[in-house]
C-alpha cells in the first residue's frame, strides 16, 4: 500500500528564515495531498489541500509544491515566526472504489528561535 | 460551533479494564475514523465506517472494537486495555478526501 516519508523530524530556524518539509510518496495513483499544523495538546489544523493537477499552491506565508514525477511533497514556510511552531504532518489520499484513506507522514516537529 | 466533537477529552485506565472512546459528528457525513496517534508519529488507521451499523478494519485494528450506531455517533471500544495502547485518539469525518478531525482523546493505560 502507499507509503509516505517525511523528512526532517526535527527542524529548528530562526525566525525569518524559511523552513523547508518533504515528504515522498509511492502510490503513482495519489490525487489529494494535504498539509496539517498540529499545535502541542490540540487537533490537526488543515493548512492546505492540494490536488494533483495543481503543482504550486500559495498560502498565507508558506507555498508547497507538488512533484508528480518525483512523487515528492514539499512545504516551504517562506519567513517563519515563532507562531510557525508546531508539528506538521502531510497526508496522502488513497481513493479506493469503497472509501478515501489518509496515510500520514511521520510528522516534523518546527521550532522557530527568536 | 465544533463540528466534530469527542468523549472524553482524556482518560485514565487501567489494564484489563474497558474503555469506550465517542465521537459525535454534525457535519452530516457518511464517512468516520478512528486514528490513534503516538508520541513524535503520525496518525495510524483503526477502523472507519461508511454507513450506520457498519464498520471496517483500518491499518492497526487488533485490540479494536468500533460501533456506529447512526450516522452522527462513532465509537471506539477497548475490551481489554493493555499499556500499548497508551496514545491520543482521533476521530475524523469526510465528505470528500478532506478529513475533519475531533480535538482528540489521550488515553494513558496503566
Amino acid at each position: 500500500g502507499e507509503q509516505v516519508e517525511q523528512r526532517p523530524p526535527h527542524l529548528s530556524v530562526r525566525e525569518g528564515d524559511s523552513a523547508v518539509i518533504t515528504c515522498t510518496y509511492t502510490d503513482p495513483n495519489s490525487y489529494y495531498f494535504f498539509w496539517y499544523k498540529q499545535e502541542p495538546g490540540a487537533s490537526l489544523q488543515l493548512l492546505m489541500k492540494v490536488f494533483s493537477s495543481t503543482e504550486i499552491n500559495e498560502g498565507q506565508g508558506f507555498t508547497v509544491l507538488l512533484n508528480k514525477k518525483d512523487k515528492r511533497l514539499s512545504l516551504n514556510l517562506t519567513a517563519a515566526h515563532p507562531g510557525d511552531s508546531a508539528a506538521y504532518f502531510c497526508a496522502v489520499s488513497v481513493e479506493s472504489s469503497s472509501f478515501s484513506k489518509l496515510v500520514f507522514g511521520q510528522g516534523t516537529s518546527l521550532s522557530v528561535v527568536p | 460551533e465544533a463540528a466534530v466533537t469527542q468523549s472524553p477529552r482524556s482518560k485514565v485506565a487501567v489494564t484489563g479494564g474497558k474503555v469506550t472512546l465517542s465521537c459525535h459528528q454534525t457535519n452530516n457525513h457518511d464517512y468516520m475514523y478512528w486514528y490513534r496517534q503516538d508520541t513524535g508519529h503520525g496518525l495510524r488507521l483503526i477502523h472507519y465506517s461508511y454507513v450506520a451499523d457498519s464498520t471496517e478494519k483500518g491499518d492497526i485494528p487488533d485490540g479494536y472494537k468500533a460501533s456506529r450506531p447512526s450516522q452522527e455517533n462513532f465509537s471506539l471500544i477497548l475490551e481489554l486495555a493493555s499499556l500499548s495502547q497508551t496514545a491520543v485518539y482521533f476521530c475524523a469525518s469526510t465528505h470528500s478526501a478532506e478529513q475533519f478531525f475531533g480535538p482528540g482523546t489521550r488515553l494513558t493505560v496503566l
